[in-house]
């Protein structure tokens, strides 16, 4: 099993900051990567998927990064919308998705 | 625009059979574009994937949960469905349906969600 482990798991932040998540998987998955934004009571909505490609709709402030088993999310500048988890998720053997990074206000 | 749609009961008993339908419009099941698969998420935790279904049957699942996990596709309906047997109490969470992105004739990304729906399994 590819085991996923995201970074940090909760992290605080304003208005404006640059944010950035991280996600290491347990072998290299290639680019076989996606990120996926959640809000309460929602379903997760696709952001980024092969790594770095944004989702038609996605606005530009999201972006992906990385290769093998290293990954990241960054926002350029977070907004009030912005305020969810993220999840990652590889589907290079299986599927399987990081256990979450909420993203809280500070 | 796509739109899927995830209907059953709402209480199962544990031991018992969860079934659920998930009913796709806006778009054809038939395409060969696609894979459709079951998430779910207990409250307060993650994702996981249960399983994926082509509509020509082919089908993959959790290797987690063994045997419990069954998947069929309705063509007919534009509907694929989802069986889970025998229930825990751990089988308590919120299940999705998903649209699955076929890459390599592999399914990969989940590019289109339903709502949810809350299963809760008690006595």
């Amino acid at each position: 099993d590819i085991q996923m482990t995201q970074s940090p798991s909760t992290l605080s932040a304003a208005v404006g900051d640059r944010v950035t998540i991280t996600c290491r998987t347990s072998q290299s998955i290639t680019k076989s990567l996606a990120w996926f934004q959640q809000k309460p009571g929602k379903a997760p909505k696709l952001l980024i998927y092969e790594a770095s490609n944004l989702e038609t709709g996605v606005s530009s402030r999201f972006s992906g990064s990385g290769s093998g088993t290293d990954f990241t999310l960054t926002i350029s500048s977070l907004q009030p919308d912005d305020f969810a988890t993220y999840y990652c998720q590889q589907y290079n053997s299986y599927w399987t998705f990081g256990q979450g990074t909420k993203v809280e206000i500070k | 625009q796509l739109q899927l749609q995830e209907s059953g009961p709402g209480l199962v008993k544990p031991s018992e059979t969860l079934s659920l339908t998930c009913s796709v419009s806006g778009g054809s099941i038939s395409s060969t574009s696609y894979y459709w698969a079951w998430i779910r998420q207990p409250p307060g935790k993650g994702l996981e994937w249960l399983g994926s279904i082509y509509h020509g049957g082919r089908t993959y699942y959790n290797p987690s949960l063994k045997s419990r996990v069954t998947m069929s596709v309705d063509t007919s309906k534009n509907q694929f469905s989802l069986k889970v047997n025998p229930l825990t109490a751990t089988d308590t969470a919120v299940y999705y349906c998903a649209r699955q992105v076929v890459q390599q004739l592999v399914p990969s990304y989940f590019d289109s969600w339903g709502q949810g729906t809350l299963v809760t399994v008690s006595s």
